[in-house]
Formats: C-alpha cells, structure tokens, sequence
C-alpha cells in the first residue's frame, strides 16, 4: 500500500449536517487504522483509531466504520461545525512496527 | 504534557546541500517515526525509529537517512538535496513500535533552490 493520488476529493456540508468521509484502504494484512485531521499549515492530528478485530468506534463526535471485506474505512462526524473544515485522511498501519500508509485525503468544507 | 517538537520549522538550502531536521517526541514515547509530504504525492512513510534502531524504511533513496538518540529524539539527514525533495517533513512519535497511536508534530517545511 502506498500513497496517494493527484486529486484531492472534496465534501462540502452545511453546518450541523452530518459528515461521512470515505476511504478505501489497499492491504488486507493491515491491522489498525487510524484517521486524522490536518489543518492548513499543521500537521496531522489524531482524531479516532480502529483495529482491524473492531467493525466501530465511537468517540465525541465522531464514528469510525470499518468493513474488512471490501477494505474500506468511514469516518462519520456528527453536526458538523466550521472548525472541523480542514482535510482528513485515513491511515492504515502494515505490522510488523509503525509503517503507516496514508489515503489521499478529502478536503471537507463546513458552509456556515 | 508537551506535544512532539519539531525543529527548524521552516529551513531553505540549494541544490546539493544536506540538511538535518530534529524531532523530540512525546515524553515516554519510543518510537519516532518521519514522513514526507508533497502535493504531488501526499504524505508517505521514510522510516521509523524504536529504541536506537531503524525498524522500519519506505521506498526512499539511501540520501535520507535517520538515527534516533538514547533519549528518543531523532534526526532526520537529507544529502546532496534535489528541488524535489521540497516537501513538509512530519515526524510522529508512537509510545511503542507495532501498530499503536501515532502523534504528529508541526513538521519542518523545507524549500530546495
């Protein structure tokens, strides 16, 4: 699993809507995923994680779903704010170690 | 408890130089792993550090190298720099190696005349 494409898809959400973002992940082998957020000129931050023995989680805010089958992971955000505009990507982690492996990204726009 | 440090944060050198960027992870973390990001390519893996020894390496050129102290900071070594290497240089700390939460830090954006 490597990285990342050239186009950065884009969701645009009216605030208080609910947000679902999307990734499909590359190796089946990977055991634990985690989402981020980053903001223009920041590096990531850690929103939520799931491994791979998980199908959910939920944290404030936010729901990670995780569907092994089709390799593919969903961050959902409840009522969605201004200050979660920013781009979020999904990682994925091969083991043995920390070797992560990132999504292209989606650029998430809150319409105030 | 502080967060992972990155220094310098900004740092522009010319074709042919070296650089070497600094991390300081999490107290209590071990494991440092480096990250580059690109327009073009997005964020990808260059290796990670635990416990003084390399673990893990992505699909780099032996120019970038790393090493990881006995106090878990970690330097990141960039030789004979190209104009592609530009990019924003992510370092993450990890309280373990194997699958565990990763922490990023501000990263160190680097420019390449």
């Amino acid at each position: 699993g490597e990285s990342v494409g050239l186009h950065l898809p884009t969701l645009s959400v009216q605030e208080g809507d609910n947000s679902i973002i999307n990734c499909a992940y590359s190796n089946s082998a990977s055991d634990y995923f985690i989402w981020y957020k980053q903001e223009s000129g920041k590096g990531p931050q850690f929103i939520i994680d799931i491994r791979s023995n998980m199908d959910k989680r939920q944290g404030q805010r936010v729901t990670v779903l995780l569907n092994k089958t089709v390799k593919h992971l969903s961050l959902q955000i409840a009522a969605t704010q201004p200050g979660d505009s920013a781009v979020y990507f999904c990682a994925e982690n091969m083991p043995p170690g920390n070797q992560f492996y990132f999504g292209t990204g989606t650029s998430l726009t809150v319409i105030p | 408890k502080a967060g992972v440090t990155q220094t310098p944060r900004y740092l522009i050198k010319t074709r042919g130089q070296q650089v070497t960027l600094s991390c300081s992870p999490i107290s209590g973390h071990r494991s440092v792993s480096w990250y580059q990001q690109t327009p073009g390519q997005g964020l990808q893996f260059l290796f990670e550090y635990f416990s003084e020894t390399q673990r893990n390496k992505g699909n780099f050129p032996g120019r970038f190298s790393g090493r990881q102290f006995s106090n878990s900071r970690s330097e990141m070594n960039v030789s004979t720099l190209e104009l592609g290497d530009s990019a924003l240089y992510l370092c993450a700390s990890s309280f373990a190696t194997g699958s565990n939460e990763q922490f990023f830090g501000p990263g160190t954006r680097l420019t390449v005349l």
